[in-house]
């Protein structure tokens, strides 16, 4: 298994710039959740699913847009970027829901300018 | 907001003695409470975990211990080596939600 997958690894983008950050995960897990890290803050949660179709709001959830169309994939897309949104990017999965252990991807390393 | 407070930031030890990090959760319906070690460059790693049904749990050198009173939650590291050098993180959670401390650094010295 490849467990959980991100791309792209660093990306920098312009201010007013949209991308789109890849997750997939190959566990078959219900439970996937995005998070950011910035220095002496931890992990933040973005957003999350339950499972396909059903997604909702963490903790710092404006900038930001997630779909779930599969069970696999989990993309995160910024709308319009801003110097705030500069931070290292986590996807993460679990069997299920967030009382069981989070399996993270390596990361996105976002720079906006 | 619901917090989860994290204490140090930062943790030397000389290799071989203990170490232990604290945190505290503010919100009473968690139940799930994760410990994760990450090193420079990776994405979090489970290292060990406690349910609130449970009062203390243990893996070999690493150990846990939960005090739902007074809602906080600790891990110990004994006999600690240079691989345990790494960022450590809290965690507290209920159903979907999950907020993560602010973490420790914790240096081994030789």
């Amino acid at each position: 298994n490849a467990g959980v997958t991100q791309t792209p690894k660093f990306q920098v983008l312009k201010t007013g710039q949209s991308m789109t950050l890849q997750c997939a995960q190959d566990m078959n897990h219900e439970y996937m959740s995005w998070y950011r890290q910035d220095p002496g803050m931890g992990l933040r949660l973005i957003h999350y699913s339950v499972g396909a179709g059903i997604t909702d709001q963490g903790e710092v959830p404006n900038g930001y847009n997630v779909s779930r169309s599969t069970t696999e994939d989990f993309p995160l897309r910024l709308l319009s970027a801003a110097p705030s949104q500069t931070s290292v990017y986590f996807c993460a999965s679990s069997y299920g829901q967030a009382t069981y252990e989070q399996y993270f991807g390596p990361g996105t390393r976002l720079t906006v300018t | 907001g619901e917090n989860v407070e994290q204490h140090p930031s930062t943790l030397s030890v000389q290799e071989g003695d203990s170490a232990v990090i604290k945190c505290t959760y503010s919100d009473s319906a968690s139940n799930y409470f994760p410990w994760y070690k990450q090193e420079l460059g990776k994405g979090p790693q489970l290292i060990i975990d406690i349910r609130s049904n449970v009062g203390e749990k243990k893996d070999q050198r690493i150990a846990v211990t939960l005090n739902k009173t007074a809602k906080h939650f600790s891990l110990h590291i004994t006999e600690t080596q240079p691989e345990d050098s790494a960022v450590y993180f809290c965690a507290a959670s209920r159903a979907s939600k999950i907020i993560f401390g602010s973490g420790t650094r914790l240096s081994i010295r030789p």
